[in-house]
């Protein structure tokens, strides 16, 4: 899982909370992403970053929010609003995420959220 | 859109045999091309990745892919499989946004299991 660290490892909370999923990493990349892992449904996008202080939505961004203030440092929140946030969530990292370089991505170990 | 399919969701296969996991691709351009292997509550690891150049690609742990422009093709294969090989592998694809931020569009995944 190299530079990339994700925690709690396990989570749980009650429906109608909103709680932030930490993710760190000491790579020196530019580029970071958040992934939701469903059973048979592969790895989805829910926001990346290419840069300190600028994020964009992927493709189920509906129900999350994050932010970037350190290069470092990207925490996903699961609000309220998101119907189904039992899943397992996956932080990222590249070296550069601009077009024309194509570096492979590095995961951390994952972090498991169950709401109840 | 670019896309990758992984047509097996299990591949069974005795330790010792040669094994294949399966991905085709969908893509406008030329394919970046790559693989993961996730074990169980874990991350995804990096294990190779096409972007140009010989068909044959070499990666982690003995694993390689043969891309097949005809075919769409990027089987991962291995001469001799391990039972420590048991695991979930993912075949992704690069896909470029609108912002010209490069991201990764994973299949559903496949599970192998190599048994004693």
């Amino acid at each position: 899982d190299g530079g990339i660290t994700q925690s709690p490892k396990y989570l749980f909370r009650k429906e109608g909370q909103n709680v932030t999923l930490s993710c760190e990493q000491n790579l020196n990349h530019d580029a970071m992403y958040w992934y939701r892992q469903d059973p048979g449904q592969g790895l989805r996008l829910i926001y990346y970053s290419q840069i300190v202080n600028d994020f964009q939505k992927g493709d189920i961004a509906e129900g999350y929010s994050v932010s970037r203030e350190k290069k470092e440092s990207f925490p996903l929140t699961v609000t309220s609003a998101q119907k189904n946030p039992t899943a397992f969530y996956l932080c990222a990292s590249s070296i550069d995420g601009r077009q024309g370089r194509s570096y492979e991505q590095y995961f951390g170990p994952g972090t498991r959220l169950t709401v109840t | 859109a670019q896309s990758v399919a992984q047509p097996e969701d299990q591949v069974n296969v005795a330790e010792g045999n040669p094994l294949t996991v399966k991905c085709t691709y969908s893509v406008s351009g030329n394919p970046y091309l790559f693989w993961y292997v996730q074990y169980p509550n874990r991350g995804l690891q990096f294990l190779l990745k096409y972007i140009t150049g010989d068909n044959l690609v070499k990666g982690s742990y003995g694993f390689e892919a043969e891309f097949n422009k005809s075919q769409t093709s990027f089987h991962l294969k291995k001469p001799s499989a391990l039972v420590s090989d048991s695991a979930l592998y993912f075949c992704a694809v690069r896909d470029i946004g609108n912002t010209g931020f490069q991201k990764l569009v994973f299949g559903t995944g496949t599970r192998l299991l190599v048994s004693p």
